[in-house]
C-alpha cells in the first residue's frame, strides 16, 4: 500500500517569498501524483498533477511541482507566493491500473502575511 | 462545465441517529468516491462507486454504507451517529482515461454529531 507524507504541517511566510513544501511517498511501482488546495471556505482544487513525460510540472496560479523518482519527491514549489496563497495544501498518490485509490498526504497549513 | 454538487452543506444530528448526504458527480463522470476530512486527520478514504457497483471500501465500520445511483448520483449513509463522525465528507467525481485518472471535489457536507 502506499503512504504520503508532508512534512510541513504549518508554514508561515511574508508575502513574496518562496515556497517550497515537501511531499514523499513510499510506493515501488509507477504512480500518478497530484497536488490540490483548499482556500478558506472553499473546496479542494487540483493545482497541479503528474503523470509521465517531463517531472517538472507547472500549475495553476505559478505552482509548479518536480517529480524527482529516485527520491520519492514531489515537492510544491511557488517562486513568489501572495496573501491569496493562504490555504491547505495536500499532496496525494495513486498508482495507475490499479484501484485508483489517491492516497494524500495530511496536508500543509500554508499562512502568508502581507 | 457544472462541478460536483454535495447537499446539504451542513448537518448537526445526535449521537444514534442516521444521516444520509448526497452527491452529484460531473457530467459524463460514472465513477464517484467518498472520503472523510476530520480535522488534522487529512482525507481519509471512504468509499468507491463505479458504473453503480461498490468498488471498495477503506478502513470504516459497516455502518458507513452508501450506492449509487443510474444517473451516477451517490448517497452515503452513516447509521448509528458517534460523536467522532464529525467530520466534513467530501465526494468526488472521476472518469478515467487510458489509465489517468483525475479526481474533481464536491464542497463537502460539514457534519456535527452532539
Amino acid at each position: 500500500a502506499q503512504s504520503v507524507s508532508q512534512h510541513n504541517h504549518h508554514v508561515i511566510l511574508s508575502e513574496a517569498a518562496s515556497l517550497e513544501l515537501g511531499c514523499n511517498y513510499s510506493y515501488g511501482g509507477t504512480v500518478n501524483l497530484f497536488w490540490y488546495v483548499q482556500y478558506p471556505g472553499q473546496h479542494l482544487q487540483l493545482l497541479l498533477k503528474y503523470f509521465s513525460g517531463d517531472p517538472l510540472v507547472k500549475g495553476i496560479k505559478g505552482f509548479e511541482a518536480e517529480f524527482i523518482k529516485s527520491k520519492f519527491s514531489f515537492n510544491l514549489r511557488k517562486p513568489s507566493v501572495q496573501w491569496s496563497d493562504t490555504a491547505e495544501y495536500f499532496c496525494a498518490v495513486n498508482a495507475p491500473g490499479g484501484s485508483y485509490i489517491p492516497t494524500f498526504g495530511r496536508g500543509t497549513s500554508l499562512i502568508v502575511h502581507p | 462545465e457544472a462541478g460536483v454538487t454535495q447537499s446539504p452543506t451542513h448537518l448537526i444530528k445526535t449521537r444514534g441517529q442516521q444521516v444520509t448526504l448526497r452527491c452529484s458527480p460531473i457530467s459524463g463522470h460514472t465513477s464517484v468516491y467518498w472520503y472523510q476530512q476530520a480535522l488534522g486527520l487529512g482525507l481519509q478514504f471512504l468509499l468507491w462507486y463505479d458504473e453503480g457497483e461498490e468498488r471498495n471500501r477503506g478502513n470504516f465500520p459497516p455502518r458507513f454504507s452508501g450506492r449509487q445511483f443510474p444517473n451516477y448520483s451517490s448517497e452515503l449513509n452513516v447509521n448509528a451517529l458517534e460523536l467522532e463522525d464529525s467530520a466534513l465528507y467530501l465526494c468526488a467525481s472521476s472518469l478515467v482515461a487510458g489509465g489517468q485518472e483525475t479526481q474533481y471535489f464536491g464542497p463537502g457536507t460539514r457534519l456535527l454529531v452532539l
